[in-house]
């Protein structure tokens, strides 16, 4: 198992709530990703970061925001919480390893239900 | 543009018999190929990847994974299933130019006793 945690595991909130989901790694990558997984799909690329103060949005719109102000952390925020938010949310790091190519590893996810 | 197709979404082996979970893939260039697994209410672990050199690739818990570049697929294989292999599946892409992976949409294996 990689050394990339997430808090909270679990989280119910009401529609409307502002919510922070914490990625964190202990590996020193450089590279972070955050993905969303409704159960059993595939997963979307929805922010990454190539280091600290660098973040892109990814292939799927989100309404969620990202900030990298350490490289160990990776912190995903939504302002307003709505249903349609309701997924998993999966974050990964990545190094390059010798210039041959970087595996991503991931952390346990989030799973958020917005009621 | 990168991609990956999964064509089954699900397979169903008896222990002790043959494992295949097929993808194939799409991208400009030369690919980088991963394969991931993940277990309910889990992240992905990566189980194998593809850089160059051998077409044969050997991952974790005995599975491998072979590169065919006319096929543009990148198969993955157990030769005994065990019941614990059960869980989902990820076939994943990059090209060699970009960090960002494109995933295929999961194969849920399942192995019977």
């Amino acid at each position: 198992e990689a050394d990339i945690y997430q808090t909270p595991r679990y989280l119910v909130i009401g529609t409307g709530k502002k919510i922070t989901l914490e990625c964190s790694q202990t590996m020193g990558h450089d590279k972070m990703y955050w993905y969303q997984q409704d159960p059993g799909m595939e997963l979307h690329l929805i922010h990454y970061s190539y280091g600290v103060n660098s973040t892109e949005k990814g292939d799927l719109s989100s309404e969620s925001t990202v900030s990298r102000i350490r490289t160990e952390h990776f912190p995903l925020t939504l302002e307003s919480a709505r249903p349609s938010h309701t997924s998993q949310y999966l974050c990964a790091s990545s190094e390059v390893a010798g210039g041959l190519g970087d595996t991503q590893y991931f952390g346990p996810g989030t799973r958020l239900t917005v009621l | 543009a990168q991609s990956v197709a999964q064509p089954e979404d699900q397979v169903n082996v008896a222990e002790g018999n043959p494992l295949t979970v097929k993808c194939t893939y799409s991208v400009s260039g030369n690919p980088y190929l991963f394969w991931y697994v993940q277990y309910p209410n889990r992240g992905l672990q990566f189980l194998l990847k593809y850089i160059t050199g051998d077409n044969l690739v050997k991952g974790s818990y005995g599975f491998e994974a072979e590169f065919n570049k006319s096929q543009t697929s990148f198969h993955l294989k157990k030769p005994s299933a065990l019941v614990s292999d059960s869980a989902l599946y990820f076939c994943a892409v990059r090209a060699d130019d970009d960090y960002k992976l494109s995933f295929g949409a999961g194969t849920t294996v399942t192995v019977r006793a």
